[in-house]
């Protein structure tokens, strides 16, 4: 079966816009979460999404939110964007429970200009 | 929150075993200790997950101590491809499922 996707896979924006990112989950996922990677940071849990509401969140700011949709597809925003926001950006998908395997998409890499 | 630490970097030659610890004093009831693996510009793998004791699976076996504050990824006989970053994670259901991964360690295979 297909694996996670996200879209654009690379993206350039500069400060102060917006950034809109698109994650579509294996087929029967209902739970998807969203990672931060950077170099000085390592890998960091934004938020993850199940069945359209979001059920934990990380520490990050207000600029970043997302959504879910019923087909579990999921959408990551950030607002404002800072220099601070380039990195790679990572969506994972899995059944749901706890403790279940998660899936990761190739990432979009952002760069803040 | 229960926090991970690995080394940083490891060494190794084809065909060696490999073990990778990391230590999660704080590590809770709920808790799922989860090692995945990353190679450049692509998102993390899944290698195996454990609650407590031992798990193994086609690819590696993970060793978890009865305490559960430590536990230990063992590659047999790797081989080049397996050059990599390997994070070890605690996630726990707070109602949801919440990771925090380590900093990771990365694993250098030699000829």
């Amino acid at each position: 079966k297909a694996g996670v996707t996200q879209t654009p896979r690379y993206l350039i924006k500069t400060r102060g816009q917006q950034v809109t990112l698109s994650c579509s989950p294996i087929s029967g996922h209902r739970s998807v979460s969203w990672y931060q990677q950077t170099p000085g940071q390592g890998l960091q849990f934004l938020f993850e999404y199940f069945s359209e509401t979001q059920r934990n969140k990380g520490n990050f700011p207000g600029r970043f939110s997302g959504r879910q949709f019923s087909n579990s597809r999921s959408e990551m925003n950030v607002s404002t964007l800072e220099l601070g926001d380039s990195a790679l950006y990572l969506c994972a998908s899995s059944l749901g429970g706890a403790g279940d395997e998660q899936y990761f998409g190739p990432g979009t890499r952002l760069t803040v200009t | 929150l229960a926090k991970t630490t690995q080394p940083i970097s490891m060494d190794s030659y084809e065909g060696q075993e490999v073990n990778i610890t990391c230590s999660h004093n704080n590590i809770a009831t709920n808790d799922y200790i989860t090692w995945y693996q990353q190679f450049p510009s692509q998102g993390p793998r899944f290698i195996i997950q454990g609650y407590k004791t031992k798990v193994t699976n086609e690819v590696a076996s993970l060793f978890i101590p009865a305490d559960r504050k430590s536990s230990t990824l063992s590659l047999p006989r790797v081989s080049l491809s397996d050059t990599a970053v390997y994070y070890c994670l605690v996630g726990w259901n707070t109602g949801g499922f919440k990771t925090i991964f380590g900093a990771g360690t990365r694993l250098f295979v030699k000829a």
